[in-house]
């Protein structure tokens, strides 16, 4: 399985963007990017997911490089309730499959 | 609607004991997966029902762990003799053919 690379944590203002990266070098062509996120004491919930354009939801955009060697959620406005652990992980197909959990980023939010 | 549903919510057992973690998944979503979070760690994937195929039970740490999927929804996974590093949060998933995956709460299991 093709692995990703984050910061351990990144910190935060409220209502400001936040932009967390995610390496993924030895990504190949049928790889999805999705991100899933993990509130204190609950289980993981999906954010995004995107394969080579960029996408947007209600929740937050995934900006994928163009060699998609590596790829940026952003947040565009950080809420206290955003902060979380965010999870990068490299999928083979949208459909289903499981999914292997790297360490990922651990975002503080602060008022 | 309702989504994916765990129990116990806690389980606290003694070294040796067997345990059984129920799942009840979303109606209708043909995969199920069972992953599981140590204290401060990510989440390690155990095992995955897709429909009528095979389990993928590549993530299985032992064979005292087993897990079983009655009538393609509720699952229940099984650990025999427990021990002390089988400690941890026990979580559940479920998604439709296509799609994410929807996480239950979880089942904190506890060895003493």
């Amino acid at each position: 399985d093709a692995k990703t690379t984050q910061p351990n944590s990144m910190e935060s203002n409220e209502e400001e963007p936040v932009h967390l990266p995610c390496n993924h070098s030895t990504i190949s062509g049928t790889d999805y990017i999705h991100w899933y996120r993990q509130l204190p004491s609950q289980g993981p919930e999906y954010v995004i997911h995107g394969l080579t354009s960029n996408v947007n939801n209600r929740m937050a955009s995934l900006a994928i490089a163009e060699d998609r060697k590596s790829s940026t959620l952003i947040l565009h406005r950080a809420t206290l309730r955003d902060a979380a652990v965010y999870y990068c992980i490299l999928r083979k197909t949208y459909n289903t499959d499981k999914l292997i959990f790297g360490t990922g980023t651990r975002l503080q939010v602060f008022p | 609607g309702a989504g994916v549903s765990q129990s116990p919510s806690n389980k606290v057992t003694e070294k040796g004991k067997d345990v059984e973690l129920r799942c009840d998944p979303i109606s209708g979503h043909t995969a199920l997966y069972w992953y599981r979070q140590s204290l401060g760690q990510g989440l390690e994937f155990l095992i995955y029902f897709q429909g009528n195929s095979a389990p993928d039970k590549s993530g299985l740490p032992s064979d005292r762990f087993s897990a079983e999927r009655t009538g393609g929804s509720v699952s229940t996974l099984t650990i025999q003799r427990t021990q002390q590093e089988d400690s941890a949060v026990y979580l559940c998933a479920s998604s439709p053919r296509v799609g994410e995956q929807f996480f239950g709460p979880g089942t904190r299991l506890t060895v003493l």
